[in-house]
C-alpha cells in the first residue's frame, strides 16, 4: 500500500513563502503529484515530478527527493486566493493515492 | 472542452434509497477513475476503468456499491440500499494514457451525498 505524510495546517501572511512538505511510502514509485482544492470545489492539478529536482510553475515550485522518499511544494508570494487544502499524491502505476491535505490559511 | 461532468451537484436520500451518481469524462480520455471525500477518510480511490473496462475496484467499501462504464463517455456508480456512512463527496475524474501529460487527473465537480 501507500501511506503519505504531510502537515494538517499552515498560516501565513499575504506575500510570504509557504513550503509543505511531503513524505511517503510506496512500491513501484511512479512519481509526485500536487493538487490543490479550495472549500467546495474539486481537486485541480498543480505540479507533477517524476524525476529528483525542482520544478517551477510561477508563483509554485515543486521538489522531490526519490532517495529520500520526500517531497514539497513551496508557495511564493502567497495571495488570498492561495488559501485552500494542499494534497500531495503518488502515483504508482495507474493508481493516484492521495495524502491528508494541508490546509493553508493566508492572512491580511 | 466542457471538462469532466457530474450529476447531480447535490443529492439528498434516505436510507435505504437507490442512489445513482453519473459521469462524463473529458473527450479522448481512457481513464476513469470514481473517489470519494470524507473527513475521516480523505480522498479514497473507490474503482478505476480503463478503455470502458474495470481494472481495479478494490476500493469499493462492499457490495452495495457497484460501477459501470458501458462507453467511452458515461459512467455510473450506484450504491443500493444508501446508508447515512456513505455521506461525502464523490467525485469522478479521468485522464489520458495516450499522452505525454497522462500525469495529469482532471476532476468534476463532485456529487455531495446526504443519506438521511
Amino acid at each position: 500500500g501507500q501511506s503519505l505524510e504531510q502537515p494538517s495546517e499552515v498560516t501565513a501572511v499575504e506575500g510570504a513563502i509557504v513550503q509543505i512538505n511531503c513524505t511517503y511510502q510506496t512500491s513501484g514509485f511512479y512519481g509526485l503529484s500536487w493538487y490543490q482544492q479550495h472549500d467546495g470545489g474539486a481537486p485541480t492539478f498543480l505540479s507533477y515530478n517524476a524525476l529528483d529536482g525542482l520544478e517551477e510553475t510561477g508563483r509554485f515550485s515543486s521538489f522531490l527527493s526519490r532517495s529520500d522518499s520526500y517531497g514539497y511544494l513551496l508557495l511564493q508570494e502567497l495571495q488570498m486566493k492561495d488559501s485552500a487544502s494542499y494534497f500531495c499524491a503518488v502515483r504508482n502505476d495507474y493508481k493516484l493515492s492521495f495524502g491528508a491535505g494541508t490546509t493553508v490559511t493566508v492572512r491580511a | 472542452d466542457a471538462g469532466v461532468i457530474q450529476s447531480p451537484r447535490h443529492e439528498v436520500t434516505e436510507m435505504g434509497q437507490e442512489v445513482t451518481l453519473r459521469c462524463k469524462p473529458i473527450s479522448g480520455h481512457n481513464s476513469l477513475f470514481w473517489y470519494r471525500q470524507t473527513m475521516m477518510r480523505g480522498l479514497e480511490l473507490l474503482i478505476y476503468f480503463n478503455n470502458n473496462v474495470p481494472i481495479d475496484d478494490s476500493g469499493m467499501p462492499e457490495d452495495r456499491f457497484s460501477a459501470k462504464m458501458p462507453n467511452a463517455s458515461f459512467s455510473t456508480l450506484k450504491i443500493q440500499p444508501s446508508e447515512p456512512r456513505d455521506s461525502a463527496v464523490y467525485f469522478c475524474a479521468s485522464r489520458s494514457e495516450r499522452t505525454r501529460a497522462n500525469e495529469k487527473l482532471f476532476f468534476g465537480s463532485g456529487t455531495q451525498l446526504s443519506v438521511l
